[in-house]
């Protein structure tokens, strides 16, 4: 079984941009969280998506936003980037209640 | 709110000891730790998930245990091979699907 990828792996983006950031989840697996990781911060909730509905948000700005669509891939946006977003992306994905199996990561680097 | 901790930050043994590494938190309402591991650069890699209602779980030379009323869980690594070096991360949830991560424990074994 194919195990969780994000696209890219790779962003370099200037200041002001925004970017998009995708997911797709191990297959049968509905519910899909994002996670910033920086070496200030450590591992930090984003939000969870579970059959395209947004189940829980951590505490970041507005900036950060997310979807799920029907086949339970999910994508995020960050707008007006920051210096500060410049950050290893990482989601994971679940069957209800239980383990959390992760991705590579999108390593995203603001200029 | 809930606060995971990891002791020792960093640990270097030579190879074939047996180790411990430490994992507080303050909330004791969880309902799922897992414990992963990190290797530099990389996505997360699951190792254990405990459940609530159990006290400990196995996996080769992994053994993690959990006791919900003091807030702690141990990972136990039996005879730790070079292969084993990683930061290793111990996350709480309560249920909610937003995992709370701890700070990670770096941990290098000697050839």
């Amino acid at each position: 079984k194919a195990g969780v990828t994000q696209t890219p792996r790779y962003l370099i983006k200037t200041r002001g941009q925004q970017v998009t950031l995708s997911c797709s989840p191990i297959s049968g697996h509905r519910s899909v969280s994002w996670y910033q990781q920086t070496p200030g911060q450590g591992l930090q909730f984003l939000f969870e998506y579970f059959s395209e509905t947004q189940r829980n948000k951590g505490n970041f700005p507005g900036r950060f936003s997310g979807r799920q669509f029907s086949n339970s891939r999910s994508e995020m946006n960050v707008s007006t980037l920051e210096l500060g977003d410049s950050a290893l992306y990482l989601c994971a994905s679940s069957l209800e209640q239980n383990e959390q199996f992760f991705g590579p990561g999108t390593r995203l680097t603001v200029l | 709110k809930q606060e995971v901790t990891q002791i020792p930050a960093a640990l270097s043994v030579p190879e074939g000891e047996n180790l411990v590494l430490n994992c507080s938190f303050t909330d004791s309402a969880i309902y799922n730790l897992q414990w992963f591991r990190q290797d530099p650069g990389k996505g997360l890699t699951s190792l254990l998930l405990i459940q609530s209602s159990q006290r400990e779980q196995t996996s080769g030379r992994l053994n993690a245990s959990l006791d919900k009323s003091s807030g702690r869980s141990t990972l136990y690594i039996a005879a730790s091979q070079p292969g084993d070096s990683a930061t290793y991360l111990c996350a709480v949830s309560k249920g909610t699907y937003k995992y709370i991560f701890g700070t990670g424990t770096r941990l290098k074994v000697l050839a």
